[in-house]
């Protein structure tokens, strides 16, 4: 079975640029979310999908961050304008369904690791 | 609050020996989840195993257990017979059972070095 796929792995930009991240999640997994990883922190979540619809986006930075989850499968997470305190890993995990016990079954992509000079 | 306390920064471990990574937590839910995760140096972050809050048997899963102290609000991963390959970062996350999204909040992480 394919794991979590992101891409790319890594990316450099200037401060004030634009960036999108992508995402194709295991076949037949309905939930998507994004996770932001500050070096030195556990990861936080910042979007789930279930299918196609928002689960939850409150730790999302709306002014600068958006993410699209087209037809329920591949998503993207943008950053526009990006700021100096964005640099960190942004993990993609996909789990079959977004609530319950099921959860644990939440299983995670390499990350891109964005810097922001 | 609910808060993942992990308060070891950094632990070294000896090949072949037993290891405990420290995790407690706060939540007020009475049904919720815990986790273990490994992130190694490529980044992506590997299920370990799963705690659930209603469970009355520690859970374990290979060389991995689970040492879940419920009055404590611990829950503590031991690793056995470490080996070279355990060298990364262990985290641990709970699912507070009030969610109803599948968000998980994360410790802070320790990082675990394998000693030849």
């Amino acid at each position: 079975e394919a794991g979590v796929a992101q891409s790319p792995r890594y990316k450099i930009i200037e401060k004030r640029q634009s960036v999108a991240f992508w995402c194709n999640p295991i076949s037949g997994h309905a939930t998507l979310y994004w996770y932001q990883q500050i070096l030195g922190q556990g990861p936080k979540l910042l979007i789930q999908f279930q299918n196609n619809g928002v689960v939850d986006d409150s730790q999302l930075p709306k002014d600068r961050f958006s993410a699209e989850r087209l037809k329920g499968v591949d998503s993207t997470l943008k950053i526009q304008p990006a700021k100096l305190e964005d640099s960190a890993v942004y993990l993609c995990a996909s789990s079959l369904v977004g609530t319950g016990l099921s959860i644990y079954e939440q299983y995670f992509g390499p990350g891109t690791r964005l810097t922001v000079t | 609050a609910q808060k993942i306390t992990q308060t070891q920064p950094g632990m070294f471990v000896q090949e072949k020996e037993a290891v405990t990574l420290d995790c407690t937590y706060d939540t007020s839910d009475q049904s919720y989840g815990l986790f273990w995760y490994k992130q190694p140096s490529s980044g992506e972050m590997i299920f370990l195993i799963y705690q659930g809050s209603y469970d009355e048997q520690n859970a374990t899963e290979g060389r991995y257990s689970l040492n879940f102290q419920k009055a404590r609000k611990s829950a503590n991963l031991v690793i056995s017979a470490s080996q070279l390959g355990d060298s990364a970062m262990y985290f641990c996350a709970m699912w507070p059972g009030s969610s109803n999204t599948g968000k998980l909040i994360f410790g802070q992480g320790t990082t675990l070095q394998v000693k030849p």
